[in-house]
């Protein structure tokens, strides 16, 4: 099994951008697809990237998402940032086993 | 559009068996994997396992010896049972669809489950 580690709190001011990132311990991050969720206080987690890259239909493309086989990490970058972003960031996979794997989450502060 | 919703006893004893149910509207549950994942109060989200239509089961190794996730077609639902409770399962409970790839891309409003003793 592996773990995906991302840092606990980031923050940055209104209008700039923000890149997250997500860190595989083991194994190839491009072996399996990375999802990215947003969480608000109170309420459930919401997809803002899937596959990797991909955006839901709704999301603004202010939010992207890649992977770098470099660092075996993925990241999520949000630009343009408004307060409207602040919320809890979690980046998701799964294992060989199928078996779904979450990070840890990223407090984004918009400041 | 799919919808969930979580159901069951907001309230467990220690040492007994929390139940949920998820009932899903707006698309057949006789597609796709189905999740439930949890979250501790302050914390991070944890899955729990999945169930797929025909019946088949993958759960968390951390949890596995204490978990079952069933289904029922006819009644497009799937329930979470977690024997052996303790205070470290209090959590949001949450239900969610889930792909072939990984991806939930629809949850339900989650539902908090304590445990006391």
């Amino acid at each position: 099994n592996f773990m995906l580690t991302q840092p606990h709190s980031v923050s940055e001011s209104p209008g700039k951008t923000v890149t997250i990132s997500c860190t595989r311990s083991s194994g190839r991050i491009a072996s399996n697809y990375v999802h990215w969720y947003q969480q608000r206080p109170g309420s459930s987690p919401t997809t803002v990237i899937y596959e990797d890259n991909q955006r839901p239909s709704g999301v603004p493309d202010r939010f992207s998402g890649s992977i770098d086989s470099s660092s075996n990490s993925a990241s999520l970058t949000i630009s343009g940032l408004k307060t409207e972003d602040e919320a809890d960031y979690y980046c998701q996979s799964y294992d060989s086993s199928n078996h779904r794997v979450f990070g840890g989450g990223t407090k984004l502060t918009v400041l | 559009q799919v919808q969930l919703q979580e159901s069951g006893p907001g309230l467990v004893k220690a040492s007994e068996t929390l139940s949920l149910t998820c009932t899903v509207s707006g698309d057949s549950i006789s597609s796709f994997y189905w999740s439930w994942i949890r979250q501790p109060p302050g914390k991070g989200l944890e899955w729990i396992g999945y169930i797929y239509y025909s019946g088949n089961t993958n759960y968390n190794p951390s949890l596995k010896s204490r978990v079952t996730i069933s289904i029922n077609t006819s009644k497009n639902q799937f329930s979470l049972r977690l024997n052996s409770v303790t205070a470290a399962d209090t959590a949001v409970y949450y239900c969610a669809r889930d792909g072939d790839l990984g991806w939930l891309d629809s949850w339900g409003q989650g539902t908090l489950v304590t445990v006391s003793s």
